[in-house]
Order: C-alpha cells, then structure tokens, then sequence
C-alpha cells in the first residue's frame, strides 16, 4: 500500500532559523516524491520534486531511501514561507498504466513567527 | 497562474441534493484529476480522466461521477449528498509525459452540504 505520513500538523520557527518538514511513506518499490505547498487563499503548487534535485526558495529535499523518508529543509525560514505543505508520492508503476495520480500526507501548516 | 479553472468558487446545497462542479484544464492538458479535500481525510485522489476516458479511480463513492469532455474539460457530479462530502474539491490537470509529468491544481470548489 501506498503512504505518505507528515507527523507534524502544526509547526512554528522563528524568522532565521532552520526549519524541516518531515515526510516519510510506505512503498515496496522506488517512488516518486514531491512537495507541495499552498499559501493562504491560493492555490496548491508543486514546490520540487525530488528527480530535479533542485531548490526552490532555498527549500531542499533528499529522499532517503533506507529510512524512506522525504523531508522538506530550508536553513534560514522567511515569514512569506508560511504556508501549508504536503508532502506527495507517485508509484512509478502507476505511471506506466498510465495513470498518474498522487498520494497525499496530511499536510503540515508552517508558520514562521517574526 | 496555473490556467487550470473551477467553477463554481463555492456551492452551498442541503443534504439529499445533486451538484456539478466544472473544470478546465490548461491548454495542451489531456488528464484531468480530481481531489477531495476534507478536515479529516485529508487530501484524497478521486478520478482521472485521460482525453475522454477514465484512467484511474481511487477512493471515489458511487454517488460521485466524473466525465471528461471532447473539449477535455471535465464535470465532476455529486448525488444524493451528505454532511460528510463538504469539502475542498480540486481539479488538477497534466500533459502526461510519464515521469517528468508535474499536474497544475486548479484553486477548488468549496462546497458546503447542509
């Protein structure tokens, strides 16, 4: 089965210091994972992925595959970095069904304090 | 801005009634997905349709339906509803070019059942 777990509901750092969204999924294979983000009143975007290995507002993230774990990192938080993230996994079998849907954590809502 | 649009933004009806929530995909965009999004389940795939057929079905109720259009917008349509399907519904749309895919979520349609 298909999981992606986010423990933290809430999370709250103070402007300049580091901060780390944790996501970690269950999958037999190698998946695909994603992060996406949605600030207030807009709509949800992706964030990066982990193919691209590339950062997107200085946010980061490796996949882990021994601890499957794909956590969301960023060292210094802005407050325009509060927002909602979700952390999503895509089965590459699924992929060549053709079918391409995502499986969602629940979401963590980030706020950085001034 | 992602070109993906839903309408209607809101949609308030009682419980045992019919509603249609609209989706346009972006321009080039032949798979259509639809999410729900609630407090308890989180966000949740329902259905995807690639060029006017269906691709994949994930937790979706049989009151619920979808379809996808020769002009590739798609029509989600919900029966008999009840307190538990408010929620945030949203569309996504992608190219589908397997692994490189990324899907553009539209801004949802709130819909309140009372």
């Amino acid at each position: 089965a298909q999981r992606v777990t986010q423990p933290e509901k809430l999370l709250s750092v103070f402007k300049g210091a580091p901060v780390e969204l944790k996501c970690n999924y269950s999958y037999s294979g190698s998946p695909e994972l994603f992060w996406y983000v949605q600030y207030s009143r807009q709509r949800l975007q992706l964030l990066l992925r982990h193919i691209s290995r590339e950062s997107i507002k200085g946010f980061t993230a490796d996949l882990n595959k021994g601890e499957t774990s794909f956590h969301l990192k960023k060292p210094f938080a802005q407050e325009e970095d509060s927002a909602m993230y979700y952390c999503a996994l895509r089965a590459p079998q699924t992929i060549i069904q053709g079918a391409q849907k995502l499986v969602f954590g629940q979401g963590t809502r980030l706020t950085i304090n001034p | 801005d992602s070109g993906v649009t839903q309408t209607p933004k809101h949609l308030i009806t009682a419980t045992g009634q019919r509603v249609t929530l609209r989706c346009s995909p972006r321009s080039g965009d032949l798979s259509v997905y639809w999410y729900q999004q609630s407090l308890d389940q989180g966000l949740q795939f329902l259905i995807q349709y690639y060029n006017g057929e269906e691709r994949a079905k994930g937790n979706i109720l049989e009151r619920f339906s979808a379809q996808q259009f020769p002009d590739l917008h798609s029509e989600l349509n919900l029966s008999s509803l009840e307190l538990g399907d408010s929620a945030l519904y949203f569309c996504a749309s992608s190219v589908d070019l397997g692994r490189t895919d990324t899907q553009y979520f539209g801004p949802g349609t709130r819909l309140t059942v009372l």
